[in-house]
């Protein structure tokens, strides 16, 4: 069963630009959440889709969203980049029902010049 | 919010020695994660814990869910070179998603041949 696959592997931008991230879950897991990782703030939830609507949201700038297809994959995007968006972005899946299991993708480091 | 103390914030052993670390906070959780995360990886799940007092095992690792339903445990016995990597708790918020997951700031293991 293949696992969680994030594109692209690594990205680098410019500040002012915007980027968009891919996700695709493991098969028939419907939930995607995605996390943002720094050395400084270590792992951060960003937000989480379950069958194509948002549920929550965590504590970051409108410039960082989202959002969930019909087939569950997911897409991230932030506008206007700056240089503190430098980050690994993780996707994490999970089937969606309790007791819950987050399983993450290998990330996409994103540096911002 | 709440926050996950991770303790120790980093580990030096000697290869066959058995490894501890826990994850304290002041709320109380429902569920406990522990991860593994190699660089430039994602993190990978360890074990999961869902109840009060639960121990549970996976090979070498052993992981417990405190009582009072605040802290949690990992041990690591007869540790071998492929154990390095950084280590992860990781809880739900008790109010919101079971999929919006509190990170502890990780341990990092090193183990000396």
């Amino acid at each position: 069963k293949a696992g969680v696959t994030q594109t692209p592997r690594y990205l680098i931008k410019t500040r002012g630009q915007q980027v968009t991230l891919s996700c695709s879950p493991i098969s028939g897991h419907r939930s995607v959440s995605w996390y943002q990782q720094t050395p400084g703030q270590g792992l951060q939830f960003l937000f989480e889709y379950f069958s194509e609507t948002q549920r929550n949201k965590g504590n970051f700038p409108g410039r960082f969203s989202g959002r969930q297809f019909s087939n569950s994959r997911s897409e991230m995007n932030v506008s206007t980049l700056e240089l503190g968006d430098s980050a690994l972005y993780l996707c994490a899946s999970s089937l969606g029902i309790t007791p819950e299991k987050l399983f993450f993708g290998s990330g996409t480091q994103l540096s911002v010049l | 919010g709440q926050q996950l103390n991770q303790s120790p914030q980093s580990m030096f052993i000697q290869e066959g020695e058995d490894v501890s670390m826990n994850c304290t906070s002041s709320s109380i959780f429902n569920t406990w994660l522990w991860y593994k995360q190699d660089p430039g990886e994602g993190p990978v799940l360890l074990i999961a814990l869902y109840k009060a007092g639960e121990l549970t095992s996976n090979g070498r690792l052993t992981a417990q869910f405190g009582i009072t339903r605040k802290d949690s445990f990992l041990n690591i016995s007869a540790s071998i070179p492929s154990d390095v990597g950084i280590y992860f708790c990781a809880a739900p918020a008790p109010s919101g998603s079971a999929r919006q997951l509190t990170f502890g700031s990780g341990t990092q293991l090193t183990v000396l041949p």
